[in-house]
């Protein structure tokens, strides 16, 4: 069981928009900064998205990160099919149990 | 360019001690960051393991605190993890992260290529 809780697949049409939600607590996105991790099949993730909504240099602009309160959500648009990979939001958690989380991860079907 | 590589044995018996290691270049484990563990079981999500500073200072799960050990190399400029008393719910791919420091804050901005390490007997 994630601390963050995220839809376990979402899917949308090549050239669509879709977006991943997460969900945590006071703890941890209430209180910290969101980052949004890639991940393809076979191997490591990559960081899409730090600081809420800053993206790293070389990550298309078509990816996106927003928070409100203990929710975050990332937006994909114009979606494509190398765009299909797993996704993972993170954060860090505040109070006795202090460390980074993460949420249980999204897989994106382009259909 | 700050690049991360794991090392360790690919099987590890039961009960026994898991030893994996991350050699960084392109930079010295003395900046001002953060190095990490991060784990993911076969099919599953990722789970975070701990943190250490060059100092030594470091932070672990809580759920693994009692079987983890994270220490630094500044010599050799690399960074290890042993977790004893193992189990096949052990079994993952271990990665080493570094945390980069930004403007205050810690940034999850580079990964090893992961290593799977498998507890069989």
């Amino acid at each position: 069981q994630s601390v963050l809780t995220q839809p376990p697949s979402v899917s949308a049409a090549p050239g669509q928009k879709v977006t991943i939600s997460c969900s945590g607590s006071s703890s941890n996105i209430g209180g910290n900064y969101v980052s949004w991790y890639q991940q393809f099949p076979g191997t490591a993730p990559r960081l899409l998205i730090y600081e809420n909504n800053k993206r790293p240099s070389g990550i298309p602009d078509r990816f996106s990160g927003s928070k409100s309160g203990t929710s975050a959500t990332l937006g994909i648009t114009g979606l494509q099919t190398g765009d299909e990979a797993d996704y993972y939001c993170g954060t860090s958690e505040s109070g006795l149990t202090s460390g980074r989380v993460f949420g249980g991860g999204t897989r994106l079907t382009v259909l | 360019q700050v690049q991360l590589q794991e090392s360790g044995p690919g099987l590890v018996q039961p009960s026994g001690t898991l030893s994996v290691t991350c050699a960084v270049s392109g930079g010295s484990i003395t900046s001002n960051n953060l190095w990490s563990w991060v784990r993911q079981p076969p099919g599953k999500g990722l789970e975070w393991i701990g943190e250490i500073y060059h100092s030594g200072d470091g932070d672990y799960n809580t759920s693994l605190k009692s079987r983890v050990t994270i220490s630094v190399n500044k010599s050799t400029n690399q960074f290890s993890l042993r977790l004893i008393s193992v189990t096949a719910a052990d079994t993952a791919v271990y990665y080493c992260v570094r945390l980069e420091h930004i403007r205050g804050n810690y940034i999850m901005n580079t990964w090893g290529q992961g290593v799977m390490v498998t507890v069989s007997s």
